[in-house]
């Protein structure tokens, strides 16, 4: 069966910092990829898709980028955080040919 | 692009009860539409979800109505316990041609009271 992890959980870090998240897939081959943001609980946004590795589609322009050093991961990052890039970060992925999106547990990112 | 309306934000009802959760989209190229479930600091849980060739979709309690003339898809659940209490969301996708990205709903915070 596939999973799929988030790490960290949660992160505390200081305006101006820099930021690495990682999404990693378990049990499937060439997974399509997806980060999104949730702000307050509600509404979840897609910041970036990936169909393959070195194919990444950029949907918000943002301080934050992501990339995909092997099939099955995906990273997404920020030189200097804001305050306001505070959230919750959700990973997704989906077979390719299939609809459904499934979703990881999510990190916690707090900038102060 | 795409836009997705949910209503209502919030929604109380007694246990036993059911609900109702309306979604509309406003993309008639738009034909696959999943509702996920998410509980208090958890990622998203699929629940049901409809393709656009089918009007409606039930598994146990949980019924997706769809109304492609009028561009909306509805949510019901029936006999509603405590543990329905959870952020639900619509969702819509153009499908595969668009790398299968989903366009949320703002959410609806169902909460069933015991």
């Amino acid at each position: 069966s596939q999973t799929i992890h988030q790490w960290p959980a949660t992160l505390v870090q200081p305006v101006g910092s820099p930021l690495s998240l990682e999404c990693t897939v378990e049990g499937t081959s060439n997974p399509n990829l997806y980060w999104y943001r949730q702000a307050a609980g509600r509404g979840l946004q897609l910041l970036f898709y990936s169909i393959g590795i070195d194919q990444i589609s950029s949907e918000v322009p943002q301080n934050l980028s992501a990339s995909r050093p092997q099939d099955r991961q995906f990273i997404l990052s920020s030189k200097k955080l804001l305050l306001s890039d505070s959230g919750f970060y959700l990973c997704a992925w989906r077979s390719p040919g299939r609809e459904t999106q499934y979703f990881g547990p999510g990190t916690r990112l707090l900038v102060l | 692009g795409e836009n997705v309306e949910q209503h209502p934000s919030t929604l109380s009802v007694q246990e036993g009860d059911s609900a109702v959760i309306k979604c509309t989209y406003s993309d008639s190229a738009s034909n696959y539409f999943p509702w996920y479930k998410q509980e208090l600091g958890k990622g998203p849980q699929l629940i049901i979800d409809i393709r656009s060739n089918v009007g409606e979709k039930k598994d146990q309690r949980i019924a997706v109505t769809l109304n492609k003339t009028a561009k909306h898809f509805s949510l019901h659940i029936t006999e509603t316990q405590p543990e329905d209490s959870a952020v639900y969301f619509c969702a819509a996708s153009i499908g595969y041609n668009q790398g299968g990205k989903l366009i949320f709903g703002q959410g609806t915070e169902l909460s069933v009271k015991p």
